[in-house]
């Protein structure tokens, strides 16, 4: 069975903080990582996934093997990064593959 | 980009009654698409997986002849809440698959909000 956890259901820092969103994962296969964001009435969007290592708005995500982490980290939060962030796992394979989301951790950058 | 729509966005009905919520794939054609539900400040939880032209795979718990779902066409999956009661009002999320696997992820839809009365 696959499972997805994300520690802090609510994180807040200062604008300009370093931030760090938790997501920790098991699947006895290989999995595929991914951290979405949903802004306040907006629709749930990929932010980025492990395989491109890129990154987005700033964050970046490292997936963990050896500790089945896949924490999202910023250096610098900025006011607009405040959204509800959800880290989600899949089989590789492929996109029809379903996603399994962890419950979520509510960031709030305060000015 | 690709883009998932979903109608109504919200609705409100009396126990008993049924609702359809559609979720289209505007721009790609869709292989595959999820329906989710969520609860306030809560996660997604996956209710089922659509394929078009089969039946739907239902999530352990979910009811299927509850929430019906059809995948009509590769743009189109319905989901229909059969004789709604008020335990049923959540936010319901479609998310679709497109056939170019080259894209490789999944679109969300808005979300439609469903209160049974």
């Amino acid at each position: 069975a696959q499972r997805v956890t994300q520690p802090e259901k609510l994180l807040s820092v200062f604008k300009g903080a370093p931030v760090e969103l938790k997501c920790n994962y098991s699947y006895s296969g290989s999995p595929e990582l991914f951290w979405y964001v949903q802004y306040s009435r907006q629709r749930l969007q990929l932010l980025l996934r492990h395989i491109s290592r890129e990154s987005i708005k700033g964050f970046t995500a490292d997936l963990n093997k050896g500790e089945t982490s896949f924490h999202l980290k910023k250096p610098f939060a900025q006011e607009e990064d405040s959204a509800m962030y959800y880290c989600a796992l899949r089989p590789s394979g492929g996109s029809n593959y379903k996603l399994t989301f962890g419950k979520g951790t509510l960031l709030t950058v305060n000015p | 980009g690709a883009v998932v729509s979903q109608h109504p966005s919200w609705v409100i009905c009396k126990s008993g009654t049924s609702v359809k919520i559609e979720c289209r794939s505007l721009d790609f054609q869709a292989t595959t698409m999820f329906w989710y539900r969520q609860f306030p400040k809560q996660s997604l939880m996956l209710m089922a997986t659509s394929n078009e032209g089969s039946k739907a795979t239902y999530e352990q718990g979910v009811e299927k002849d509850k929430f019906l779902i059809n995948h009509a066409s590769l743009t189109l999956s319905t989901l229909t809440v059969t004789s709604a009661h008020p335990e049923d009002s959540s936010f319901y999320i479609c998310s679709a698959s497109p056939r170019d696997i080259s894209t490789d992820t999944q679109y969300f839809g808005p979300g439609t909000r469903l209160t049974v009365l």
